[in-house]
């Protein structure tokens, strides 16, 4: 059964750039079945895509967020992640990862979320 | 790329139906067979329920149910339960970008 699990710091600075990482486990990245995804929660309020990646570094992102997104992967850990630039306390959120057959059908299988704090 | 429109809350007693709204444009929701429904429980991860429009992941009982008509989308839940009780989002895929319903905290009475 896949499993998911975001690290990171959970306090980052404003004006900084957060990143986060989400760890796959139980299945393959690479495996071309999927797409992987991040999302975000800020305190109180609804989600919000921050963008998907397919294994082969295809990426698609929230047109609100683009200028200072970047997911990456990085298939030898099973992993991907998340670069967030020129952060402010509206970024403050709990992050999520996730795992999508394609672009169309949702998000079946969430890590467990982790909180992000812009603070000075 | 606006959220989606749904209801603050809704509510309904045990054994009651409800019925979740989701709206959208001719750009996401009336454009495309691509919604999805998650329930959310406070401090827990969102939990897929519906996925084009109607279809129900394997384990997500049948009193779950979806469907859509021209730009709005709707969650209907029978035999309301109180474990039901949650917080409900809409999503759908509009141009390679998915995006969000504002969600729906649904009140067991």
């Amino acid at each position: 059964q896949v499993q998911l699990q975001e690290s990171g710091p959970g306090l980052v600075k404003p004006s900084q750039t957060l990143s986060l990482t989400c760890t796959v486990s139980g299945g393959s990245i690479s495996s071309g079945d999927y797409y992987w995804s991040w999302i975000r929660q800020p305190p109180g309020k609804g989600l919000e895509w921050i963008g998907y990646i397919y294994y082969s570094g295809s990426t698609y992102y929230n047109p609100s967020l683009k200028s200072r997104v970047t997911i990456s992967v990085d298939t030898s850990k099973n992993q991907f992640s998340l670069k967030l630039s020129s952060v402010t306390a509206a970024d403050t959120a709990v992050y999520y990862c996730a795992r999508a057959d394609n672009l169309y059908y949702g998000m079946d299988v969430w890590g467990q979320g982790t909180t992000v704090t812009v603070s000075s | 790329q606006s959220a989606l429109t749904q209801p603050a809350s809704v509510s309904g007693s045990p054994g009651q139906s409800i019925t979740i709204s989701c709206t959208g444009t001719s750009s996401d929701v009336g454009g495309y067979n691509y919604v999805s429904w998650y329930q959310q429980h406070p401090g827990k991860a969102p939990k897929l329920m519906i996925y084009e429009v109607s279809n129900r992941p394997s384990g997500v009982s049948n009193r779950f149910s979806g469907s859509k008509s021209g730009n709005t989308a709707s969650l209907t839940i029978s035999g309301l339960q109180a474990e039901d009780e949650a917080d409900y989002y809409c999503s759908s895929y509009t141009s390679s970008t998915v995006v969000f319903g504002g969600g729906t905290k649904l009140t067991v009475l």
